[in-house]
């Protein structure tokens, strides 16, 4: 079993709509969590940091249930640009690499 | 603003050839990350060094190996290559100076191997 699990992908969608992407991991030590972002043939970038008190960054909101050992990603009003694969990425401990799940690809389409 | 610097770009090398990846990290971050990134793959984390010292080992062959040298520049030695190897492989940078890793990894654009 994988440490950081997602949902299969693609997701194809149309213009607008709202996705949600969900990853689960599986070491309770885990320190931080975040979403990055990777474009086709590209290097990864990250996309948002994920807090136990949820986060919002525009269209975007992160949300980490640690009890459940959960992770998720909503995305509103979808845009044609934000077609990429997303990477849902656990920082085991300080100083530490980052462990990526194998990633959700969204395709909006128009 | 200076990035994380790669080269080369692209290789090709025969079976049982070496191969050379260089990582130049942003300037003032002192550690770097090797990922190895298959085909239709996330990427999987290989070695890291901190301050110059290897600082995590992940799925690394034993054909392989890396160091980080004084300018903190690192290098991914590869031998004996096998077809298996043709991947992306990604250096990524941070600076853990203050003994807190954001988790914010710069990555440069990759090396994409591709072995024959």
């Amino acid at each position: 079993r994988k440490e950081v699990e997602q949902d299969p992908g693609p997701f194809n969608v149309p213009e607008g709509a709202t996705v949600a992407f969900n990853c689960t991991y599986s070491n309770s030590a885990s320190q931080s969590f975040f979403w990055y972002r990777q474009d086709c043939r590209k290097e990864p970038k990250l996309l948002m940091s994920v807090y136990s008190s949820g986060n919002e960054d525009g269209r975007f909101t992160a949300q980490l249930n640690r009890a459940s050992q959960y992770i998720s990603l909503l995305i509103r009003d979808s845009k044609l640009s934000d077609s990429a694969t997303y990477l849902c990425v656990v920082l085991k401990n300080q100083g530490g690499k980052l462990i990526f799940g194998q990633g959700t690809e969204l395709s909006v389409k128009p | 603003a200076a990035g994380v610097i790669q080269s080369p770009r692209h290789l090709i090398k025969e079976k049982r050839e070496t191969a050379t990846l260089k990582c130049y990290p942003i300037p003032r971050h002192d550690t770097v990350y090797w990922y190895q990134q298959g085909p239709g793959q996330d990427p999987q984390f290989l070695i890291s060094f901190y301050e110059k010292m290897q600082s995590d080992k992940g799925s690394i062959p034993d054909r392989f190996s890396a160091q980080q040298f004084s300018d903190y520049h690192s290098e991914l030695n590869m031998s004996s290559l096998e077809l298996g190897d043709s991947a992306l492989y990604f250096c990524a940078s941070s600076f853990a100076g203050t003994g807190r890793n954001t988790g914010e990894l710069f990555f440069g654009e990759g090396s994409r191997l591709t072995v024959l």
